[in-house]
């Protein structure tokens, strides 16, 4: 089946600084990326939705200047969480969808990011 | 808009027990049904889906019928083991005509089986 490959899976970083976390979907063509945040016990919200070679879509409250995503490739799309202060810390998860619809969404095996 | 309402967790059950998560959901058009299982730690894994007013997804045991006059999608096992101790999530797709937008998610189940 369809596998997203996401990395960092875990990462602690200082405030103020950027980290990126990546996501490859291998053996298909992510036509679109959804980026999810998930807080402890709570359902995933969802960030942004990019498109290969479009800018991202990002949903309301989502700070899109924080948050930037990039999607240049079928393969590839990252999310770069800039400036990152202890209110970021969260767990980030990015599902692909792949251009002829074969495998539907799936899901990378997410990010934990603490900012400390 | 479109929303997905899960049944209040955790639930906890003994091993070889019957499972019923409700899901209803809100939305307009004609969405696609999910359900989705996290363990600890991970990401998010398919577990069934349904496309269509009753459809019954089915994987592993666990089953769930799509039906459009109750708006719902439950969950159901006939025989939880330890090993199904996870969260669920019950999705929907915007719509099943847009592909790729994006799934909105309820808040979640916790399963909780014991031995």
């Amino acid at each position: 089946g369809a596998v997203v490959s996401q990395h960092p899976s875990w990462v602690i970083c200082k405030s103020g600084t950027s980290v990126k976390i990546e996501c490859r979907s291998l053996d298909f063509q992510a036509t679109t990326m959804f980026w999810y945040r998930q807080f402890p016990k709570q359902s995933l919200m969802l960030m942004a939705t990019s498109n290969e070679g479009s800018k991202a879509t990002y949903e309301q409250g989502v700070e899109k200047d924080k948050f930037l995503i990039n999607h240049a490739s079928l393969t590839l799309s990252t999310l770069t969480v800039t400036s990152a202060h202890p209110e970021d810390s969260s767990f980030y998860i990015c599902s692909a969808f792949d251009r002829l619809g074969n495998y539907g969404y799936t899901f990378g095996s997410g990010t934990r990011l603490t900012v400390v | 808009g479109d929303s997905v309402t899960q049944m209040e967790g955790p639930v906890t059950l003994s091993e070889e027990a019957f499972l019923t998560i409700n899901c209803t959901y809100t939305a307009t058009g004609y969405p696609s049904l999910f359900w989705y299982v996290q363990y600890p730690g991970e990401g998010l894994q398919l577990l069934l889906k349904a496309t269509k007013a009753d459809d019954k997804g089915s994987n592993k045991g666990f089953e769930a019928t799509y039906r459009k006059e109750t708006t719902s999608f439950h969950l159901e096992k006939g025989s939880v083991q330890v090993s199904d101790s996870a969260v669920y999530f019950c999705a929907l797709s915007r719509s099943a005509n847009q592909a790729g937008t994006a799934l909105i998610f309820g808040k979640g189940t916790t399963l909780s089986v014991s031995s």
